[in-house]
């Protein structure tokens, strides 16, 4: 069974730029993650998504980042524009409906200059 | 809101020591309650789970028990070994579903 892709595994860009992260669980995954793990710290959940909609955002800067799952599948996450503190490495994660355990990606590293 | 609190690392110990990592919670209602750990160059995988008061869940010769009355979950294994290696994230899924990590405790294990 293939696990959670996600891509790029590294983006290096300025601040002001912006970034955007694909997502791609696995397949009969209803729920799908996003987390922020800041370099020494415990993942923060930024959006939690069920099949094409928000079960929570709470956590989500939005007005500077943003997420969609439209088909219910994969799932993009964007930062417009990137500020030095959003360098972390964003975590993608998915579970089957009504499961609370979770499966992750490999994570992309954000550095932001 | 929840909140989870684990000892700080890192945890430094010989082959064949016992290990815990202390943890602790915060949260309403009766959460889930896990231990995901996350080998070098890998993502988090969960290690183990329990779901409620004095379950005690186990893998890979790890346990924790839940512990309503203290509201903890501390890690034990009885031996460690070199490929124990790996940073270790205390969790729980509360009420609300939305779920809550420590800040990680990195072990690191002699031969």
């Amino acid at each position: 069974e293939a696990g959670v892709a996600q891509s790029p595994r590294y983006k290096i860009i300025e601040k002001r730029q912006s970034v955007a992260f694909w997502c791609n669980p696995i397949s009969g995954h209803a729920t799908l993650y996003w987390y922020q793990q800041i370099l020494g710290q415990g993942p923060k959940l930024l959006i939690q998504f069920q099949n094409n909609g928000v079960v929570d955002d709470s956590q989500l800067p939005k007005d500077r980042f943003s997420a969609e799952r439209l088909k219910g599948v994969d799932s993009t996450l964007k930062i417009q524009p990137a500020k030095l503190e959003d360098s972390a490495v964003y975590l993608c994660a998915s579970s089957l409906s009504g499961s609370s355990v979770q499966y992750f990606g490999p994570g992309t590293r954000l550095t932001v200059t | 809101g929840d909140s989870v609190t684990q000892m700080e690392g890192p945890v430094t110990l010989s082959e064949e020591a016992f290990l815990t990592i202390n943890c602790t919670y915060t949260a309403t209602g009766y959460p889930s309650l896990f231990w995901y750990v996350q080998y070098p160059g890998e993502g988090l995988q969960l290690l183990l789970k329990a779901t409620k008061a004095d379950d005690k869940g186990s893998n890979k010769g790890f346990e924790a028990t839940y512990r309503k009355e203290t509201t903890s979950f501390h890690l034990e294994k009885g031996s460690v070994q070199v490929s124990d290696s790996a940073v270790y994230f205390c969790a729980l899924e509360g009420g609300s579903y939305i779920p809550t990590f420590g800040r990680g405790t990195s072990l690191i294990v002699h031969p």
